[in-house]
């Protein structure tokens, strides 16, 4: 039983390179939602998708793009690496929306 | 602009004292409100969570403790532990009409031995 699974753990890019994190969840959840977490800013919602085909922006959405083709999996992508994108970035799911998260194990990015 | 507001920052409480968290919120749209507890390099964990039409909560040691009128509640840790040591965020989410949980940003919780 896998849960959540974020890759890659750790990542190392340059100011203006391209990546793309992803997030698989096998537990057939209807709601995807990715957070970063910076010390002292908590976790804050970058963008949430409610089904496949529908996202919607949250928090702190500028400079990330995401998509939903199915349900299993929720992509963040980083269009342009910035230094402030450096943050470890959690992708979380829910059976019922707004009710308990189940979180991936993160993924430590580091931009130069 | 900081829709949860969590305090203390962090928080250190001797083994078996009584560790408290609290936190505020302005939305009155809010209708679930969970406490996650995480340990370095894991990702957060469900904990305890309340619904507004109940004042308390209380899951062994965790207990949540709910003020409607003043928007607020609390994470009240009993007989505090070592392993107890971790970072909780307080949360609020609404349960219909889109899917936004809005985090606290955190406290840093020691328990000494």
């Amino acid at each position: 039983n896998a849960g959540v699974t974020q890759t890659p753990k750790f990542q190392v890019l340059k100011t203006g390179q391209s990546m793309t994190l992803q997030c698989a969840q096998d537990m057939n959840h209807e709601y995807m939602s990715w957070y970063r977490q910076d010390p002292g800013m908590g976790l804050r919602l970058i963008h949430y998708s409610v089904g496949a085909g529908i996202t919607d922006q949250g928090e702190v959405p500028n400079g990330y793009n995401v998509s939903r083709s199915t349900t299993e999996d929720f992509p963040l992508r980083l269009l342009s690496a910035a230094p402030s994108q450096t943050s470890v970035y959690f992708c979380a799911s829910s059976y019922i929306q707004g009710q308990k998260l189940f979180f991936g194990s993160g993924t430590q990015l580091s931009v130069l | 602009q900081q829709q949860v507001k969590q305090s203390p920052q962090s928080l250190i409480v001797q083994k078996g004292g009584i560790s408290i968290i609290n936190c505020a919120y302005e939305n009155t749209a809010f209708d679930y409100f969970p406490w996650y507890q995480q340990f370095p390099g894991k990702g957060p964990a469900l904990l305890i969570a309340i619904r507004p039409d109940v004042s308390e909560k209380k899951e062994g040691r965790f207990t949540i403790s709910f003020n409607k009128s003043a928007k607020q509640f609390s994470l009240h840790i009993m007989d505090s532990q070592p392993g107890d040591s971790a970072t909780y965020f307080c949360a609020a989410s609404i349960s219909s009409g889109g899917f936004k949980t809005i985090f606290g940003a955190g406290t840093r919780l020691f328990v000494k031995a």
